[in-house]
Order: structure tokens, then C-alpha cells, then sequence
């Protein structure tokens, strides 16, 4: 069984700044089914990212995923004020905990 | 526009019964597999079950296999939760969601309690 860990549980970043966020795999995945999700206070999860680095429809360029094997990211360039949510990787099916962007 | 509406939530308890429901548009429905995920109240994400386009193919986590059962309706586009033998574990908002591994878009959810 793959095990997804996210790190970390909690960035506190300002509004401008470059969020880092990290996916480990307990095994080497195939990128093709890793995939980040973003989540706000009550609503449901959005997709962002596909096949480890390809964005959604209408997803703005500020998001990018990278990675490959146990190692995947997704990378926020420059945090708008409605990018403050939990975010979601996924190999298949297969969740992270999660990582929460706050405000700082 | 696609677009997935879950219904049949609520209140029940332990050792009942519920069968939800997620309604589709937008899409050709009988083309997609699709998938339930739930969360638990503030917690992450947990992958639920599968169904195959044709309905033909399920699988289901191991915490509801034997209790829980996936279906669908081509002729009316829509996916169906059979819950049975409910515990309060299994208090979470349900969504449904299109597609077997990369989930895309997904339904705005339906609360279950299960609780005495």
C-alpha cells in the first residue's frame, strides 16, 4: 500500500510570497495518476494539477507541479489572497493528509 | 458545463441504511468512470469506491468493502452509495467525482451522521 506524506502540515506565508509545498511517496509512483488538489473552507476539492505537471482547465499559471519516482511538488509562484486553502496530493487513489497555506 | 449534484445525506443510526445519489450533466455520462470520496469532519481525503463506465467493474476500500455497494443508471446519468451496516466512523461528506484516477470535477458533497 502507497503511503502519500505531505510536508509540511502548515505554511504561513504573506500574500506575494512563493509557496513550496512537498509530496513523498512510500514507493516510486508513476506520475501519470499524481495530482495535487486545492480545497477552501467549506467547498469541495478543485483539481489543479494532472500527470504530476500539467494544469486543469482554467487553472492560473502561478501553479506548477514537478516531480517524479517519490518525489513530487507543487509550487506557487506568488500567493494571491484566494490561494490560502489545503491542498490535496493524490497518487490514484491515494491522499496525502494535506498541507495548509494560512496567512501570515 | 459538467457538473455533479450528490443527494440522499442525513441522519442515521448506527447499523442503518443510506443510499446517496450524484446526478451528472454536462458530459456523456456513460463514457466516465467514476468515483466516491469522502472526509471525514476535519480530516483529509479518503478514496471510497470505483465504477467502471458500463458499471460492469467496482472496488471499494477496504474500510467499507462488504457494507457499502456502487452502481449507476446510464440511462439516467446517475451514480448511487448503497450504505448498509453503518458505523460512526462512516460520518463524512460524501462527494462524487468523474473519473477513475485523476478526479475531475467534483460534486459539492452530502453530509452523513451516522450517530445514535
Amino acid at each position: 500500500e502507497i503511503v502519500l506524506t505531505q510536508s509540511p502540515g502548515t505554511l504561513s506565508l504573506s500574500p506575494g510570497e512563493r509557496a513550496t509545498l512537498s509530496c513523498r511517496a512510500s514507493q516510486s509512483v508513476s506520475s501519470t495518476y499524481v495530482a495535487w488538489h486545492q480545497q477552501k473552507p467549506g467547498q469541495a476539492p478543485r483539481l489543479l494539477i494532472y500527470g504530476a505537471s500539467s494544469r486543469a482547465t482554467g487553472i492560473p499559471d502561478r501553479f506548477s507541479g514537478s516531480g517524479s519516482g517519490t518525489d513530487f511538488t507543487l509550487t506557487i509562484t506568488r500567493l494571491e489572497p484566494e490561494d490560502f486553502a489545503v491542498y490535496y496530493c493524490q497518487q490514484s487513489w491515494t491522499f496525502g493528509q494535506g498541507t495548509k497555506v494560512e496567512i501570515k | 458545463e459538467v457538473q455533479l449534484v450528490e443527494s440522499g445525506g442525513g441522519l442515521v443510526q448506527p447499523g442503518g441504511s443510506l443510499r446517496l445519489s450524484c446526478a451528472a450533466s454536462g458530459f456523456i455520462f456513460s463514457t466516465y468512470g467514476m468515483t466516491w470520496v469522502r472526509q471525514a469532519p476535519g480530516k483529509g481525503l479518503e478514496w471510497v469506491s470505483y465504477i467502471s463506465s458500463s458499471g460492469s467493474t467496482t472496488y471499494h476500500a477496504d474500510s467499507v468493502k462488504g457494507r457499502f455497494i456502487t452502481s449507476r443508471d446510464n440511462a439516467n446519468n446517475s451514480v448511487f452509495l448503497q450504505m448498509n451496516s453503518l458505523r460512526e466512523e462512516d460520518t463524512a461528506v460524501y462527494y462524487c467525482t468523474r473519473g477513475p484516477r485523476v478526479f475531475d470535477p467534483w460534486g459539492q458533497g452530502t453530509l452523513v451522521t451516522v450517530s445514535s
